[in-house]
Parts: structure tokens; C-alpha cells; sequence
């Protein structure tokens, strides 16, 4: 299958600062991808559709200007948290849609904000 | 509304026997696809199976299976002959389709297997 990275895999920051994380579609161009954020023990909570130039779609009850996502090649979406707080400790999960609507998804990154 | 249902917070089977993952989904959408994925603590989502709504045939894949009752609107993963490997976090999900789809999937709640030597 497609291969899809993240990074940084892990991330300890302090609570105010901001954290870029970076997912690219290795051997695929992913013109949608999603991100998702997991707290410990449950499940995957959508929070926004990355387009490919065109701005993001978040869902109901994500913050956009605490979650921004840039979505500027084929290839690579990032997603910042910004001004983060301990309550953003987190992992963080993207994925990108292949040729034929399939899902692949990223390894994860764990965010630890103290 | 939840859309997809996994009933069982964890479940235990014993090394070699099969083993049954129950999930439950509501759409209104005749086209739709439905899909489990293995998470093991690493936090890696590892796709098993997948079983179209308009598929006629349940789907297969190795020691997975997908018992897909369409009336009943249940997709039960099973997986036989277990291995201590497949200790993992399992989760349920769906995409719906129609024109506008996304390709988004909607995540159960997950369910946690632990395989007994």
C-alpha cells in the first residue's frame, strides 16, 4: 500500500507555544486528507479535510484559528496547533486518500504539551 | 447520532480460537463502505478488510472475515484461529458515498482484544 509519514513522531512543548506537524504522501499524490486526534483509549475524532489549495473544512466544534491546516501541494498538509495547551496533549493522526478513494494513513504523532 | 456502534469495550479470546467484533452502522446513504482497522499500541491504524454496500459476496482477507448483514446493518469482523499478535485496539468505521463524498471516515468507538495464551 501507499505510504503516508508524519513528523515529528513525538513532541513535548510548553504550554503556549506553537507545534507544526507535517504529513506527506510519499508515493502518492493525496489531493484530500484528513486529520484526526485520539485521546488515550478512544477512538479517532475527525477534525478537519485538508484540500489541496483550497482552504480547510473543520468539523463542528474545532477551533480553525487553534488547528491550522495548510494544505499547499499534493503531497504535504500541516497542521499547527497553535498556543497550545495541556488539553491538546494529544495524538494526532492524518491520512490521505489514494486514486481510489482508500484511506493510508500516517504512523501518528503524540503531542505532550506541559 | 452515533453512525457507528461497537458494543464491546474489550473482549479476551483464547490463542487459536476465532473470535467475533461486533459493529452496527446507521446511514440513510444507499452507497456506502465499511472498514476495520487494527491499532496496536504502537497507535499504527492497519487496514483489514472492506466491504462495499453493493458487494453481494461477505468479504475475506486471510484469517479476516466480515459478516455483513446488510438488513441488520451490522459488519462484524471476525478473525480466526487468533494470535497472540493480534492483541490490538479494533475499529469499526464507515464512509459514505454519494455525490459530495468526501471520502471521510467515521470511526466506531473501538474495541479492545486481548488474545490469552
Amino acid at each position: 500500500g501507499a505510504v503516508v509519514s508524519q513528523h515529528p513522531s513525538r513532541v513535548i512543548c510548553k504550554s503556549g507555544t506553537s507545534v507544526k506537524i507535517e504529513c506527506r504522501s510519499l508515493d502518492f499524490q493525496a489531493t484530500t486528507m484528513f486529520w484526526y486526534r485520539q485521546f488515550p483509549k478512544q477512538s479517532l475524532m475527525l477534525m478537519a479535510t485538508s484540500n489541496e489549495g483550497s482552504k480547510a473544512t473543520y468539523e463542528q466544534g474545532v477551533e480553525k484559528d487553534k488547528f491550522l491546516i495548510n494544505h499547499a501541494s499534493l503531497t504535504l498538509s500541516t497542521l499547527t496547533v497553535t498556543s497550545a495547551h495541556p488539553e491538546d496533549s494529544s495524538f494526532y493522526i492524518c491520512s490521505g486518500t489514494g486514486a481510489y478513494n482508500e484511506q493510508f494513513f500516517g504512523p501518528g504523532t503524540r503531542l505532550t504539551v506541559l | 447520532a452515533q453512525k457507528i456502534t461497537q458494543t464491546q469495550p474489550g473482549m479476551f479470546v483464547q490463542e487459536k480460537e476465532a473470535v467475533t467484533l461486533d459493529c452496527t452502522y446507521d446511514t440513510s446513504d444507499p452507497s456506502y463502505g465499511l472498514f476495520w482497522y487494527k491499532q496496536p499500541s504502537s497507535g499504527e491504524m492497519i487496514f483489514l478488510i472492506y466491504q462495499g454496500s453493493y458487494d453481494q459476496q461477505n468479504a475475506t482477507e486471510g484469517r479476516y472475515s466480515l459478516n455483513f448483514q446488510k438488513a441488520r446493518k451490522s459488519a462484524n469482523l471476525v478473525i480466526s484461529a487468533s494470535q497472540l499478535g493480534d492483541s490490538a485496539m479494533y475499529f469499526c468505521a464507515m464512509r459514505e458515498g454519494g455525490s459530495g463524498n468526501t471520502g471521510k471516515l467515521i470511526f466506531g468507538q473501538g474495541t479492545t482484544l486481548q488474545v490469552k495464551p
